[in-house]
């Protein structure tokens, strides 16, 4: 079946850009009907969606987030990317890679990644 | 944007029955999804759409919907069913996402 693992530093000094590859085993990310998301959680807190990209490479994102998110896909090595610019402490966060699916009125987040911590910190 | 409102915690007696509700203007328009997440785990998908589990979630987990609420119901909860379980759907204004804040289930 389908996994996702995500990949990258887990500590980032402040202002400068953060950034996760997420790796898909076991299906092309180009199959089609999918949507390849980031999801972030903040320490103890709730679930926050960053955005997504299809295989197409048109991306969606987090109004609160968008002038500082890009989100790519490269379909050669089955990846696809986050970049967060000018991060500050309020970035550090569990940061989870997801394969997006559904149509009309329904969707769904399935399955995950283990998640990596990113810390930002001098 | 739109939000989706949880009470941040409900618990149940071993064995009973618990719903956790979910509520938001989206709902309206968009079905929920529901994820159940452990300490120190990855979110797993445990319901979406009218009322369809994935592959492997027990079948006394159950959905509904009515209005502006969503509900997951486990019918004879059990001890492994104690977790944060959060709702998603998509924003009612564009094409986004909005999580629920998490409620967390205590199994008595």
């Amino acid at each position: 079946q389908v996994q996702l693992q995500e990949s990258g530093p887990g500590l980032v000094k402040p202002s400068q850009t953060l950034s996760l590859t997420c790796t898909v085993s076991g299906g092309s990310i180009s199959s089609g009907g999918y949507y390849w998301s980031w999801i972030r959680q903040h320490p103890g807190k709730g679930l926050e969606w960053i955005g997504y990209v299809y295989d197409s490479g048109t991306t969606y994102y987090n109004p609160s987030l968008k002038s500082r998110v890009t989100i790519s896909v490269d379909t050669s090595k089955n990846q696809f990317s986050l970049n967060l610019s000018s991060v500050t402490a309020a970035d550090t966060a569990v940061y989870y890679c997801a394969r997006a699916g559904g149509a009309g009125p329904y969707n769904w987040f399935d399955p995950w990644g283990q998640g990596t911590l990113v810390t930002v910190s001098s | 944007s739109s939000e989706l409102t949880q009470d941040p915690t409900v618990s149940v007696a071993l064995g009973q029955t618990v719903r956790i509700t979910c509520q938001g203007d989206s709902l309206r328009g968009y079905y929920a999804s529901w994820y159940q997440q452990k300490p120190g785990q990855a979110p797993v998908l445990v319901m979406y759409g009218r009322n369809n589990r994935p592959s492997g979630i027990p079948d006394r987990f159950s959905g509904s919907s009515s209005g502006n609420t969503a509900s997951l119901t486990i019918t004879g909860a059990q001890a492994e069913d104690e977790a944060d379980y959060y709702c998603n759907s998509r924003d009612s204004s564009a094409y986004h996402e909005v999580f629920g804040g998490g409620t967390k289930l205590t199994v008595l």
